[in-house]
């Protein structure tokens, strides 16, 4: 795996955006960058995913640098429901996938 | 679509009793799975490598007699846990892989395993 450096904790007003950074600066040319989220014990939820193009789904739009080595996940209108760990991976071929520490984003009312 | 279940979702075991611990894919086939650890505000730590019909793959430290992996078809992959202590109490995830580039990994819910 790419390694990948977040920062430990975010908090975001309920109704604001949500930007969560992500250095990957190691990744590698054919490798994806994945977001995933784990609420409190909960399997981790997938978020979105990208390799070199902006992204946006349902639930967020990933914003990936020119040069891949960072990206950030933007969730437009933070709700409560989106207090959570957010991750960032960029697996590697053999497709393990290995878990950092994470962003803990708490959504305040 | 992609949806993986995980059972049970709790269990409370005696020490030294073994604890069995299923992972099933319900609409897809997973020739791969992974199973992970993860403690009390940790990280998810991946344990090992489940392929369909051969042996597991396990991290380094991770100790394959205690968690005994089985990938026996291509929708069920079981972990468990033998001879359980109270430090082997933690929460248990699998998950799996859909497709490649696809939308990467479906995770079970977890299993909270408790030794007593």
């Amino acid at each position: 795996d790419a390694k990948t450096t977040q920062p430990t904790s975010m908090d975001c007003a309920e109704g604001r955006a949500a930007n969560l950074p992500c250095n990957h600066s190691t990744i590698s040319g054919n490798e994806y960058v994945y977001w995933y989220r784990q609420i409190h014990s909960q399997g981790p939820q997938y978020i979105i995913h990208g390799l070199k193009n902006n992204e946006t789904n349902e639930m967020a739009s990933l914003i990936i640098t020119e040069d891949r080595k960072s990206s950030t996940l933007i969730l437009p209108h933070a709700t409560l429901r989106d207090t959570a760990v957010y991750y960032c991976i960029a697996p590697n071929t053999g497709n393990q996938f290995y878990f950092g520490t994470g962003t803990s984003l708490t959504v305040i009312p | 679509g992609a949806v993986v279940s995980q059972h049970p979702s709790r269990v409370i075991c005696k020490s030294g009793t073994s604890v069995k611990i299923e992972c099933r894919s319900l609409d897809f086939q997973a020739t791969t799975m992974f199973w992970y650890r993860q403690f009390p505000k940790q990280s998810l730590m991946l344990m090992a490598t489940s392929n369909e019909g051969s042996k597991a793959t396990y991290e380094q430290g991770v100790e394959k007699d205690k968690f005994l992996i089985n990938h026996a078809s291509l929708t069920l992959s079981t972990l468990t846990v033998t001879s359980a202590h109270p430090e082997d109490s933690s929460f248990y995830i699998c998950s799996a892989r859909t497709r490649p580039g696809g939308k990467g990994y479906t995770f079970g819910s977890g299993t909270r395993l408790t030794v007593v």
